[in-house]
């Protein structure tokens, strides 16, 4: 069965901290790796990762993935309040069709 | 156009009810998709439509029917649902090039059954 699994679960940080959200897979056929950000609705993208050890970045967010161990990292630096959301990470795996597996998510809060 | 749209954005029904919920999209993609979200909890996917055809369906009770009547619009009809079923229903489609691509979401309904 597709796992996805995500950690830390929570985690609460003051303004400008830095963070590093983490989540690994055990998926049949993968494709790629998506991370998004969710707040009150549905969730948004941030990036897209099919290569190993290339790193994507937008502004003080980056993700890199690492195909041989199966996991990826989302790094935000400088952090504020506006980026206190749920981030999801989901796997693209093709059985038969393709679908997208979701981690359980983190929760961040970013305090000021 | 880059957006998937749903409508409505929020619903309350009875238990007896017949509902819809309505996807559309414009981007050419041919792959869509529902999924189920309840508070706290990541998206379930429930059903998979690759070229018009259901090729997913993740054990979903039958009083969810979904319907792909063309390449851009995805319905979800709703019939005798439970209390338990509340949740935001999101729809998502992807262009389905076999490369790992990525997946656009609906801002989805929020199903409310009384």
């Amino acid at each position: 069965e597709d796992k996805v699994v995500q950690s830390p679960l929570s985690l609460v940080v003051h303004e400008g901290d830095t963070v590093t959200l983490n989540c690994s897979y055990e998926v049949t056929n993968f494709r790629s790796l998506l991370w998004y950000k969710q707040e009150k609705k549905a969730p948004t993208f941030l990036f897209m990762l099919t290569s190993s050890g290339i790193e994507k970045k937008s502004g003080r967010l980056s993700s890199i993935l690492d195909k041989k161990e199966l996991f990826s990292i989302l790094n935000i630096t400088a952090t504020q309040t506006g980026d206190s959301a749920i981030y999801l990470c989901a796997v693209v795996s093709i059985q038969g069709a393709q679908k997208l597996v979701f981690g359980q998510g983190t929760r961040l809060t970013i305090n000021p | 156009d880059t957006e998937v749209t749903q409508t409505p954005k929020h619903l309350v029904m009875g238990m007896t009810n017949k509902k819809s919920l309505k996807c559309e999209q414009h981007m050419g993609h041919r792959a869509m998709y529902w999924y189920k979200q309840k508070a706290k909890k990541p998206p379930e996917l429930m059903f998979v439509y690759s070229y018009e055809k259901l090729s997913i369906n993740e054990s979903v009770p039958s009083r969810f029917s979904p319907e792909c009547p063309n390449s851009s619009l995805l319905n979800l009809h709703l019939h005798a649902l439970q209390p338990e079923d509340s949740a935001l229903y999101l729809c998502a489609s992807s262009p389905f090039d076999g490369r790992g691509n990525s997946y656009t979401f609906g801002s989805g309904t929020r199903l409310t059954v009384v």
